[in-house]
């Protein structure tokens, strides 16, 4: 059966480090993978996206990297606040580019 | 600039009553639909998504109906509440990365 796999356990970190999220998936062959961000009681809020003839991508303090073979991403954010304490929330396009399948999220809390 | 809407923010609802909630979007053209529940503690979970007017495709079969009247429009109804249909409701439109609405949070009592 398809999976999305993400560390369902709460991740703590000391200001200043970096933090990494994994993501893997099973039975998918995504053209795309992307990263999401989630407070409490909001919606997601997209933050990159990756395609599959894609190794790495960076925005600002955020990396991502995607392993076909491996089927896994890596999400890394740098220098680490506690404003970036939240979930993130990997998602990838099944069943054709217009469906999007979400993994439950890894919950990160930055400690000051 | 692209804004999605949705209301109401929160709904109390009894169990057996319908629903209507809806969403719209201002600012693009033909977008892709998409309506997700996510209950408490879990991943956000696909119920219907739409490539264009009238074009409702469903991934859980349940006691949840979608349709798009309009092109910026999507609404998700209910003939009669469960309990297990509590939850956040959220719309998102796609242009290969999605844009979510605030949601709704829906309480069936």
């Amino acid at each position: 059966s398809q999976k999305i796999e993400q560390n369902s356990e709460a991740l703590n970190i000391q200001e200043g480090k970096t933090a990494t999220l994994t993501c893997n998936y099973t039975n998918y062959s995504p053209a795309y993978l992307q990263w999401y961000r989630q407070d409490p009681g909001r919606g997601p809020v997209f933050l990159l996206l990756i395609r599959e003839n894609e190794k790495e991508k960076r925005k600002e303090r955020l990396k991502v990297t995607f392993d076909t073979t491996l089927k896994q991403s890596l999400f890394h954010i740098t220098a680490s606040q506690p404003a970036d304490s939240a979930t993130y929330l990997c998602a990838l396009n099944s069943g054709g580019y217009q469906k999007v399948t979400f993994g439950i999220g890894t919950k990160l809390q930055v400690i000051p | 600039s692209q804004t999605i809407h949705q209301w109401p923010a929160t709904l109390v609802q009894p169990v057996g009553s319908p629903l209507s909630l809806e969403c719209t979007v201002e600012g693009t053209s033909n977008p892709n639909l998409y309506w997700y529940r996510q209950a408490a503690g879990r991943g956000l979970q696909l119920l219907f998504y739409s490539v264009g007017i009238g074009q409702i495709s469903s991934e859980v079969p349940q006691n949840l109906s979608a349709s798009r009247p309009q092109d910026r429009q999507f609404i998700l109804s209910s003939k009669k509440l469960l309990l297990s249909d509590s939850g956040f409701y959220l719309c998102a439109w796609s242009v290969g990365e999605q844009y979510f609405g605030p949601g709704t949070r829906l309480t069936v009592t």
